[in-house]
């Protein structure tokens, strides 16, 4: 079946240091791929997507690559600072006509200034 | 603009009990989604609404799940007789259309908790 596997976390880093978070994924199809974050005590939000092969989503110093030929879109980021401390969920659409997102277990990140 | 609201923020319930738990999705989103985020299971999708119309139900764990929406708005997720197993944080999300081009909007959710 569909789905999406996450690096295991807690990842705690430094302020300032840099930051992959690995997702792999099983699609039978050719989806789209999400990055959502989840801060303490706030809901979940789109952090980026990317919706083909090589694409490559950005949005606050973060990035993901959509790699086809090794079913990947690992998270990244070069300098992490304290606010980016929270949930980060890898996720996959569109293999149905509804929209509905499979997502990985989260990875929890713990920046330390 | 409002963004997803969902009710009640919390909910204790006891074994046996019937709940029903209420999103008011974005004005115009005409995409309705649940989720249940719990410890043991991660982020699964529950049930899926285009309008008033639910074409996937098929993440509804049993017949004890039910859920609806109205007017092509409002939709409420009822539990009949929970078990403790259904403790989980209840999501919802809305997208103004259908498609993993479109962003979902997800809601604070409502923590169950099953005694």
């Amino acid at each position: 079946g569909n789905s999406v596997t996450q690096m295991e976390g807690p990842v705690t880093l430094s302020e300032e240091a840099f930051l992959t978070i690995n997702c792999t994924y099983t699609a039978t199809g050719y989806p789209s791929l999400f990055w959502y974050v989840q801060y303490p005590g706030e809901g979940l939000q789109l952090l980026l997507k990317a919706t083909k092969a090589d694409d490559k989503g950005s949005n606050k110093g973060f990035e993901a690559t959509y790699r086809k030929e090794t079913t990947s879109f690992h998270l990244e980021k070069g300098s992490v600072q304290v606010s980016d401390s929270a949930v980060y969920f890898c996720a996959l659409s569109g293999l149905s006509n509804t929209g509905k997102l499979i997502f990985g277990q989260g990875t929890t990140l713990q920046v330390k200034p | 603009g409002a963004g997803v609201s969902q009710s009640p923020s919390n909910k204790v319930t006891e074994k046996g009990k019937d709940v029903e738990l209420r999103c008011d999705p974005i004005s115009g989103h005409t995409a309705l989604y649940w989720y249940r985020q719990s410890l043991g299971q991660g982020l699964e999708f529950l049930i899926y609404f285009q309008g008033n119309s639910a074409p996937d139900k098929s993440g509804l764990p049993s017949d004890r799940f039910s859920a609806e929406r109205t007017g092509g708005s409002v939709s409420t997720l009822t539990i009949q007789r929970t078990q403790q197993e259904d403790s989980a944080v209840y999501l919802c999300a809305s997208s103004p259309e259908t498609g993993s081009s479109y962003e979902q909007y997800f809601g604070p959710g409502t923590r169950l908790t099953v005694t």
